[in-house]
C-alpha cells in the first residue's frame, strides 16, 4: 500500500537559518506529490505541487521542493526562515486515477526561535 | 472569492449520538473531498464526492457517510458516534477533482464526543 513518510514529528530552526524539512513515499510508481502548510485553528494551503518535469519545484512563500526518484524523496527546503513560517508542514501524494484522494504524511511541527 | 466554509465550527456530542457536517464549496468547484485528522492517525481521506456521486471512499466503517447537493454543498454524517470520532473535519474542494487542479482546504468542525 502506498504510505507516506515524515521522519521529523518536530523541528526547532532559528529565524534566518535554512530548513528542510523530509518527506518519503512508498509507491509503484511516482505519484503526485504535494506539500502543504497548516497554522493553529486553520486548514491546509498548499505550498507547492510536483507532477512531472523538473524536479525542483518552486512554490509560494520562498519555498521549494526537489523530487528525488531514487531516493523516493520530495523533501521541502526554504533558505531563509521566518517566525511566521511556523506551523505544521504536510507532505502528500495521490495516484493520478484517483480523483481528489491524498495521502498524507504524519506531519512535522515547525518551530521558530527568535 | 469566498473560500471554503464549513460549518458548524464546533460540536460537542455524546457516545451514541449522531451528527452532520456540512460543507460549502467554492462558487463553480463541482468535487468535496472529506478528511478526518486526529493527533494518533493524522490526516485520513474518507471520501469525495463530484457531481452529487461517491467517486472515492476510505477505510472508515459505514457510520461515516456523506452525500454531495446539486449545488455542489456537501454534508457527512457520523451515526452512533464513538469517543474515537473526536477529531477535526476537513473537507476541500476543487474545480474538477482532479489533482492537476488545486484543492482548496476549509477550516475544519472540531468535533468533540465524550
Amino acid at each position: 500500500a502506498q504510505s507516506v513518510t515524515q521522519p521529523d514529528i518536530h523541528i526547532t530552526v532559528s529565524e534566518g537559518a535554512s530548513l528542510e524539512l523530509r518527506c518519503n513515499y512508498s509507491y509503484g510508481a511516482t505519484p503526485y506529490l504535494f506539500w502543504y502548510v497548516q497554522s493553529p485553528g486553520q486548514g491546509l494551503q498548499l505550498l507547492l505541487k510536483y507532477f512531472s518535469g523538473d524536479t525542483l519545484v518552486q512554490g509560494i512563500k520562498g519555498f521549494e521542493a526537489e523530487f528525488k526518484r531514487s531516493q523516493s524523496s520530495f523533501n521541502l527546503r526554504k533558505p531563509s526562515v521566518h517566525w511566521s513560517d511556523a506551523a505544521e508542514y504536510f507532505c502528500a501524494v495521490a495516484l493520478y486515477n484517483q480523483g481528489g484522494k491524498l495521502i498524507f504524511g504524519q506531519g512535522t511541527e515547525l518551530s521558530v526561535k527568535p | 472569492k469566498a473560500g471554503v466554509t464549513q460549518t458548524p465550527r464546533y460540536l460537542i456530542k455524546t457516545r451514541g449520538q449522531q451528527v452532520t457536517l456540512s460543507c460549502s464549496p467554492i462558487s463553480g468547484h463541482r468535487s468535496v473531498s472529506w478528511y478526518q485528522q486526529t493527533p494518533g492517525q493524522g490526516l485520513q481521506f474518507l471520501f469525495e464526492y463530484f457531481s452529487e456521486t461517491q467517486r472515492n471512499k476510505g477505510n472508515f466503517p459505514g457510520r461515516f457517510s456523506g452525500r454531495q447537493f446539486s449545488n455542489s454543498r456537501s454534508e457527512m454524517n457520523v451515526s452512533t458516534l464513538e469517543l474515537g470520532d473526536s477529531a477535526l473535519y476537513l473537507c476541500a474542494s476543487s474545480f474538477v477533482g482532479d489533482l492537476l487542479r488545486e484543492q482548496f482546504f476549509g477550516p475544519g468542525t472540531r468535533l468533540t464526543v465524550l
